[in-house]
C-alpha cells in the first residue's frame, strides 16, 4: 500500500505566523513519530504516538510545539508563533507497533521561517 | 540517558575500496540498533538492523555489546552507495528511537 504521507513538501512562512504540517501514516500502524532534521544535527525527536496511549512530547523544543492524533490515524504538528530557528525539513514516521517494527518515514516537509 | 554517536560526519572511499561507518551508543539496557540511510531525493528508509543478522545491499553491522558499537561495513563500495546514514537506536522497552547525527557517504569513481 502507500507509504507514509506528509504535507506540504515545502512550506515558507513568515517570522510570527502559525503553520501546520500534516503526517498520514500507514494504514494499520498504530505508532506515529514526528522528527526534525537540521542540517549537520541530524534527527531530532519530537513527539511519539502509540494507540490510544498518552503521546510522550519529551522532545517538543517549546511550548509553540504542539502536536495531535486524530482517530489513531492522521498527525497534524502546529508551530505557533513561528521563529527563523524553527527552519528544517520535519520528518514523519510510523511503525507497527513499539516492539521490533521499523520506521517508515515520509518525505518531510521543508520548512523555512522568513 | 541514550546517546548514539557517529564521529565521521563525511567519509569519502574510491570504487571498490572497503567501507565502514561507525556507530556507538551509551544504553545501559539491552538496546535495538538499526542503520537507515537516505540517498539523495528519497525518503529515509531502513538499511540493516541487528536483529536480523542480514546482509543488506553488501553492507552488514554486528552489535558488539563489549565496545557498545554497530559500526556498518561493505568489503567493496559501490557509487550508488553514496547516501547519508543514520545509525539509531531504540530501548529494550520499546519506545523512542534515538538517532545519530549521520554520516556522509561518498564513493568516489
Amino acid at each position: 500500500g502507500a507509504g507514509v504521507s506528509q504535507s506540504p513538501s515545502n512550506k515558507v512562512t513568515e517570522k510570527g505566523k502559525d503553520v501546520e504540517l500534516r503526517c498520514d501514516p500507514i494504514s494499520g500502524h498504530t505508532a506515529l513519530y514526528w522528527y526534525r532534521q537540521s542540517l549537520g544535527q541530524g534527527l531530532e525527536f519530537l513527539i511519539y504516538f502509540q494507540g490510544n496511549s498518552a503521546p510522550d512530547k519529551s522532545g517538543l523544543p517549546s511550548d509553540r510545539f504542539s502536536a495531535e492524533r486524530t482517530g489513531g490515524s492522521v498527525s497534524t504538528l502546529t508551530i505557533q508563533r513561528t521563529q527563523q530557528e524553527d527552519s528544517a525539513v520535519y520528518l514523519c514516521a510510523s511503525s507497527l507497533g513499539p516492539q521490533s517494527s521499523p520506521l517508515h518515514f515520509g518525505n518531510g516537509t521543508r520548512l523555512t521561517v522568513t | 540517558a541514550q546517546r548514539v554517536t557517529q564521529p565521521e560526519k563525511l567519509l569519502s572511499v574510491f570504487k571498490g575500496a572497503p567501507v565502514e561507518l561507525k556507530c556507538n551508543y551509551s544504553y545501559s539496557g539491552s538496546p535495538e540498533l538499526f542503520w537507515y540511510v537516505q540517498y539523495s531525493r528519497q525518503r529515509l528508509q531502513l538499511l540493516l538492523r541487528h536483529i536480523s543478522r542480514e546482509s543488506i545491499k553488501g553492507f552488514t553491522a554486528d552489535l558488539n555489546k563489549g565496545e557498545t558499537s554497530f559500526h556498518l561495513k561493505k568489503p567493496f563500495a559501490q557509487e550508488e552507495d553514496s547516501a547519508m546514514y543514520y545509525c539509531a537506536l531504540r530501548s529494550n522497552y520499546g519506545q523512542n528511537f534515538v538517532f545519530g547525527p549521520g554520516t556522509r557517504l561518498s564513493v568516489l569513481p
